[in-house]
């Protein structure tokens, strides 16, 4: 079945280390987005790439680093630079159009 | 720039109530709108989306929401709300005019439903 697979659900950092996110879709999607979700924040995007080798910033970039090496593949890496990383992470494919997004099940952050 | 509001931050209903969650939209041309649900602990599972023709679309588990042009607005409607429909739920807009297909979500309404 196609899909978008997050992993690991749950993941916990000590302060000051790097930690990686990965997102995978089998989907054929051009586009990926990462968010981060706060409670009673909603979603905000982070950073987001349309095409392969491709990324942009998007409205919390700060702290945080991604590549896009193969279609399939968008991970992200929270930094120590990133102050409040506690948080849920969902990575989500699209099409460029109008068909919407097709979100993973989202990865939950916790520094200890 | 595009944005959605979701006035409503929580709501509670009754089990075999009706619901209808509000959703004002802003952009500049044809908008495309979406509504999305989120158990907790979960990824956003595509509800109903509308693009043209029909303002009245059904979705999956009984939903349906109607687009108002003349009101910026895209509610999301059950006539009869169960207690697996308790979740939070998200409206967001893009448009044809939006290259990248980037959607703007609003901020959500927690629905909570009462035996």
């Amino acid at each position: 079945d196609g899909g978008i697979t997050q992993s690991p659900k749950y993941l916990f950092r000590k302060e000051g280390q790097n930690v990686t996110l990965s997102c995978e879709q089998n989907l054929n999607h051009d586009a990926m987005y990462w968010y981060r979700q706060d409670p009673g924040q909603g979603l905000r995007l982070i950073y987001y790439s349309q095409i392969v080798n491709d990324f942009q910033k998007g409205d919390i970039a700060e702290g945080y680093s991604v590549s896009r090496e193969k279609k399939e593949s968008f991970p992200l890496t929270v930094t120590s630079a990133q102050k409040n990383p506690t948080a849920f992470y969902l990575c989500a494919s699209g099409f460029p159009g109008t068909a919407g997004y097709t979100f993973g099940s989202g990865t939950r952050l916790t520094v200890v | 720039a595009q944005s959605v509001t979701q006035p409503d931050i929580h709501i509670t209903v009754s089990e075999g109530a009706s619901l209808e969650l509000r959703c004002n939209y802003s952009y500049g041309a044809t908008p495309y709108l979406f509504w999305y649900v989120q158990s907790p602990g979960q990824g956003l599972q595509l509800l109903l989306k509308y693009f043209s023709g029909d303002t009245l679309v059904q979705g999956i588990k009984g939903f349906e929401a109607e687009f108002k042009r003349s009101q910026s607005s895209f509610n999301l409607r059950k006539p009869s709300v169960h207690w697996s429909d308790a979740a939070e739920y998200f409206c967001a807009v893009t448009g044809i005019n939006n290259a990248g297909n980037m959607l703007t979500f609003g901020g959500g309404t927690r629905l909570m439903v009462k035996p």
